[in-house]
């Protein structure tokens, strides 16, 4: 059975505090993997797609990396708009969708 | 270009009664997804739709229906509702699954209260 897993949970940093989130899968046979951004009561923004080890994506503040086992999301200097849940999904052909989602880190950045 | 639009934004409901929402997609995007998420809880997979036709379904009871309609928009039905059923639902769409797939893109949600 495919597994996504996110960590931390939840992330509280200073503005400027750079940091990284985690996600960590076990599936069979990776087809993609993607990172979105979700504000309260909003349905998810997709922010980047990875589909092999060594590939690295940017967008203003945030970098994904990928390797074989694990993907991080490097936020550098980031500001309060930053604020936001971030969401891990993989694709791998299992699944009833073929895709499965992590349960998110909630990323807090105080002024 | 459009989003995923998605309507209505707010429903409330009655336990017992039924429950339609309503999905438009990107304009080229074939496949539609629908997904429930419950308060503090992650993306529950409810259904696949791709040209017209339901793909794969997740594991919620048949109470939870939808279609696609040849202009690949798409409803999704909730029958006998319960209390349980109150959550943020999601539509997303993307290109047509293949070997490699594109990202989902996701409309804002219905979020459905049932009291």
């Amino acid at each position: 059975e495919d597994q996504v897993t996110q960590s931390p949970e939840a992330l509280r940093l200073q503005e400027g505090e750079s940091s990284s989130l985690n996600c960590s899968y076990t599936v069979s046979g990776l087809r993609g993997l993607f990172w979105y951004r979700q504000d309260p009561g909003k349905g998810p923004e997709f922010l980047f797609t990875l589909y092999s080890a060594g590939e690295e994506k940017e967008k203003e503040r945030l970098k994904a990396t990928l390797t074989k086992k694990e993907s991080f999301l490097h936020i550098t200097a980031p500001k309060p708009e930053d604020s936001a849940t971030y969401l891990c999904a993989v694709h791998s052909g299992g699944g009833a969708d073929g895709l499965t989602f992590g349960k998110g880190t909630h990323l807090i950045i105080q002024p | 270009e459009a989003g995923v639009t998605q309507s209505p934004t707010h429903l409330i409901k009655t336990r017992g009664q039924q429950a339609t929402l309503r999905c438009s997609p990107i304009s080229g995007h074939t496949s539609v997804y629908w997904y429930q998420q419950a308060l503090g809880l992650g993306l529950q997979f409810l259904l696949w739709y791709d040209e017209g036709e339901e793909r794969n379904r997740g594991n919620f009871p048949p109470r939870f229906s939808g279609r696609q309609f040849p202009n690949y928009s798409s409803e999704l039905n909730v029958n006998a509702l319960e209390l349980e059923d109150s959550a943020l639902y999601l539509c997303a769409s993307s290109l047509p699954a293949t070997a490699v797939r594109t990202p989902l893109h996701f409309g804002n949600g219905t979020r459905l209260t049932v009291t």
